[in-house]
């Protein structure tokens, strides 16, 4: 089974300042990684994903991820902070394979103070 | 492009109604699946069909719970007889290609508020 930890719920930031969230998974298979961002009122918008290759992917919005399989972890980071990314982020992993059902975490509240 | 549409985007129910929740995919999309997220929590899938066929509902927490794909398009989530910790947002998302596949996103839709008094 596949599962991610994000810890702490609730994220401020400075605008301006570097925004890193953490993702840490637990997978019995090679996993499929992913960031999806979500606004008020509105679906989840992927972010980024690590399939294969390059470890570190380059999403939209300036925000990227680093996979370290030593680590089993992908975080996500941004180097500086915009008032338009306020908003709630969820890890999620896939095993891949017949089913790609995401398991996701508990997700990060991001809050950007002027 | 038209994405993933849900309606009702909010619904309130009386406990022990029964509702039903619609999901209009992408065009063409072969994966369908539904999560369940409460309040303060995130995601947590419910069931995934490819085509019409139903082939995996193991995260239905009862079996009150129910989904249909009949012509392998329109999704319905149905839960039957309501219950307060029912209440929650339903999302559904689609993929183009066979679950699987490293290209294989999910595009998710706004989903449906539920709200069980």
């Amino acid at each position: 089974a596949q599962s991610v930890t994000q810890l702490g719920s609730h994220v401020s930031v400075s605008e301006g300042a570097l925004v890193l969230l953490r993702c840490n998974y637990s997978s019995s298979v090679p996993p499929y990684l992913f960031w999806y961002v979500q606004y008020p009122n509105q679906g989840l918008q992927l972010l980024l994903k690590y399939t294969t290759g390059a470890t570190l992917v380059k999403g939209i919005n300036g925000f990227e991820a680093e996979f370290k399989k030593s680590e089993t972890s992908f975080h996500l980071t941004k180097p500086s902070a915009h008032m338009s990314d306020a908003a709630e982020y969820f890890c999620a992993v896939s095993a891949g394979g017949g089913n790609n059902r995401l398991a996701f975490g508990k997700g990060n509240q991001v809050v950007v103070i002027p | 492009g038209a994405g993933v549409s849900q309606s009702p985007r909010y619904k309130v129910a009386k406990r022990g109604q029964d509702v039903a929740l619609r999901c209009d995919p992408i065009s063409g999309h072969v994966s369908l699946f539904w999560y369940q997220q409460a309040l303060g929590q995130g995601p947590e899938f419910l069931t995934y069909f490819q085509n019409e066929a139903q082939l995996d509902k193991s995260g239905l927490p009862s079996d009150r719970f129910f989904a249909e794909r009949p012509e392998g398009s329109v999704s319905t989530l149905k839960i039957q007889r309501t219950q307060q910790e029912d209440s929650a947002v339903y999302l559904c998302a689609s993929s183009f290609l066979l679950a699987g596949g490293p290209e294989d996103t999910q595009y998710f839709g706004p989903g449906t508020r539920l709200t069980v008094l």
